[in-house]
Formats: C-alpha cells, sequence, structure tokens
C-alpha cells in the first residue's frame, strides 16, 4: 500500500515558537490535507491543498503543497497551549474517484505554557 | 455549522457478536466513508460509498464488514461477527462533490468499539 511518511514523530516546544512538520510520499497525490486531532475525538480538517507549488494560510497555520506532488509542510507560528494534539497529513490520488486518503503516521505537540 | 455526527459514542461487545455503528453524514454531501484508528495508530481507510454502492475498499473491509445506507440521511457500518483485533475508534467522514472544497473530507467524532 501507500507509505506516508510524517516528521518528526513528535515535538516538545515552549509556548510562543514556531513548529514545522511535514510528510512525504513514495508516490504521487492530487490532494494533500492537514488534520488535527484531539485525544477521544475525530480529525478536524485544517487546510487542503489541491496544485503542486500552493501555499495556503488559516490563521497561524500554513501549509503547503511540495512541487514534486511528494510532500508537503504544515507550519504553526507562535504556538498555544491549545495547539496541543496530534497532527495528520493526508493524501488522495484522485480528484474523481473515491478519494479515499491515506494519512501519515501523526506528529504529537506538545507546548509549554 | 454542519458537521457529522455517530453513534453510539462508546459500544462494548462480546466477541462473535454482531455490532451496527451509525453515522449522519452532512446534509448536502455525497461520498461516504468509514475509517478505523486502533489505540496510538494512524487513521486507516475502511470504505468509500456513492450512489448507494462501494466506491473502494481495503483489505481491511472483508466479507465480515457490509456497509448501507438505510435512508436519505443515516450510513451505517456493520461487522458481523466481532473480533478482538477490530477494538478500535471507527470514523465515518463525508464530502461534498460541488466547488473549490471537492477533496475535503469532514470526519466524525467516532464511535470507540471495544470487543470483550
Amino acid at each position: 500500500g501507500q507509505q506516508l511518511n510524517q516528521s518528526p514523530q513528535s515535538m516538545f516546544i515552549q509556548e510562543g515558537e514556531d513548529v514545522s512538520m511535514n510528510c512525504t510520499s513514495s508516490s504521487i497525490f492530487n490532494t494533500w490535507l492537514w488534520y488535527k486531532q484531539d485525544p477521544g475525538e475525530g480529525p478536524v480538517l485544517l487546510i487542503a491543498l489541491y496544485k503542486a507549488g500552493e501555499l495556503t494560510s488559516n490563521g497561524r497555520l500554513t501549509a503547503q503543497f511540495g512541487i514534486t506532488r511528494k510532500d508537503s509542510f504544515l507550519n504553526i507560528s507562535a504556538s498555544i497551549p491549545s495547539d496541543v494534539g496530534i497532527y495528520f497529513c493526508a493524501g488522495q490520488h484522485s480528484n474523481t474517484n473515491a478519494g479515499k486518503s491515506t494519512f501519515g503516521d501523526g506528529t504529537t505537540l506538545t507546548v509549554k505554557p | 455549522e454542519p458537521e457529522v455526527t455517530q453513534t453510539p459514542s462508546h459500544q462494548v461487545t462480546q466477541m462473535g457478536q454482531e455490532v451496527i455503528l451509525r453515522c449522519v453524514p452532512i446534509s448536502n454531501h455525497l461520498y461516504f466513508y468509514w475509517y478505523r484508528q486502533i489505540l496510538g495508530q494512524k487513521v486507516e481507510f475502511l470504505v468509500s460509498f456513492y450512489n448507494n454502492e462501494i466506491s473502494e475498499k481495503s483489505e481491511i473491509f472483508d466479507d465480515q464488514f457490509s456497509v448501507e445506507r438505510p435512508d436519505g440521511s443515516n450510513f451505517t457500518l456493520k461487522i458481523r461477527s466481532t473480533k478482538l483485533e477490530d477494538s478500535a475508534m471507527y470514523f465515518c467522514a463525508s464530502r461534498t462533490l460541488a466547488g473549490r472544497s471537492y477533496n475535503e473530507q469532514f470526519f466524525g467524532p467516532g464511535t470507540r468499539l471495544t470487543v470483550l
């Protein structure tokens, strides 16, 4: 099956610091999605990316679709305690078919006040 | 804001029993999904459903699993004879087919299934 390598696996940062995490794939994706999951809850969509090279922001979050279409990164600026959670990247291969998402292993973010 | 809902939030069952997990997707969405997440692991695709039939399924989705849209609002996942390894969080997701958000899948809060 498809492999998504997400790194780092975990991060421990101070409040106010910037955060960067990324995903790489062995194959090309047409769509990259970034989700945040709090304990015991479902993934919440943060950012969707549709074109190679696309850079999209959502508040303090910025994500980019790599030009090779095999990678994506997510940056969080000026982190706050509520940023704590698990961040997942997800890739989709097709814009017209079932559109199943292949998820990365997640990056667990801990923010120390 | 419209959201995906799932019931029950937690289901405990004995091995070998049948369970039905229920989902109400966002009302104008047309594609529906089930994913599962074993504790501490990543989210895994199970099945996608469109126009009253399965579009794609993973190797996890074997003959013990089935999905159904019994009416205009509900979307269900049935596990016929549960196994210990079926214990996981099960997430329903849905997406529209229109507009910029074409591929954006929105997830429900999940059902935690515990098989004893």
